[in-house]
């Protein structure tokens, strides 16, 4: 069965680096059927798509994260990463990664999400 | 960018009432609108794709219709379990956007 999880660290300090990673167990990240994606909520904003990455490398992604988002693949370890620079108070989130096919256009598998606080 | 506008914002229901919700969107997006539910300290869960056909395992009380700019979810015959936010998604067009959600509690 498929299983995604978030990890990286709780806190970030304002205008450091954000970095998550997604390991996705039960299934290869290498498979050609799905995508990989990134979404966060926020009590202000809600439920966000940060971008998406194809196991090729492909990348795409929401124009509101675009300059400050990269999103990268290590197939190796089968696990995704999620990088926001320059974070303001404004990027405290719980962030999700979540997989969509390539067949279909929604996420059909969350992980359990993960709580990141920007503060000093 | 497509918004989704969800009503009620909440909703106070008894048990084995029928619940009704609302997405529209700003512009036409066929049926590339889908349905989630979650749970205080969960993550999403899929409901209904493509405005009409349930995700594997879901409950047969859960429903939804609708396409171009308005659909709704409907739960028949509410149970206790149902108490949820439930959010609106579009992937017609990027960015994929999410409804502020429904608050449905039980009284």
């Amino acid at each position: 069965q498929l299983q995604l999880q978030e990890s990286g660290p709780g806190l970030v300090k304002p205008s450091e680096t954000l970095s998550l990673t997604c390991t996705v167990s039960g299934d290869s990240i290498s498979s050609s059927s799905y995508f990989w994606a990134w979404i966060r909520q926020t009590p202000g904003k809600g439920l966000e798509w940060i971008g998406t990455i194809f196991y090729s490398g492909a990348t795409y992604y929401n124009p509101s994260f675009k300059s400050r988002v990269t999103i990268s693949v290590e197939t190796s370890k089968n696990q995704f990463s999620l990088k926001i620079n320059s974070v303001t108070a404004a990027d405290t989130a719980v962030y999700y990664c979540a997989r969509r096919g390539t067949g279909y256009y929604y996420m059909d598998v969350w992980g359990q999400g993960t709580t990141v606080t920007v503060s000093s | 960018e497509i918004v989704l506008t969800q009503s009620p914002d909440f909703q106070s229901v008894t048990p084995k009432e029928k619940v009704t919700i609302t997405c529209r969107a700003s512009q036409s997006i066929g049926s590339n609108l889908h349905w989630y539910q979650q749970k205080p300290g969960q993550s999403p869960k899929l409901l209904i794709k493509y405005a009409s056909q349930p995700f594997s395992g879901v409950p047969s009380r859960f429903s939804g219709s609708g396409s171009g700019t308005d659909f709704t979810l409907t739960i028949n015959s509410l149970e206790a379990e149902d108490a949820a936010t439930y959010y609106c998604h579009q992937s017609s067009s990027s960015p994929w956007t999410f409804g502020r959600g429904t608050k449905v509690e039980i009284k």
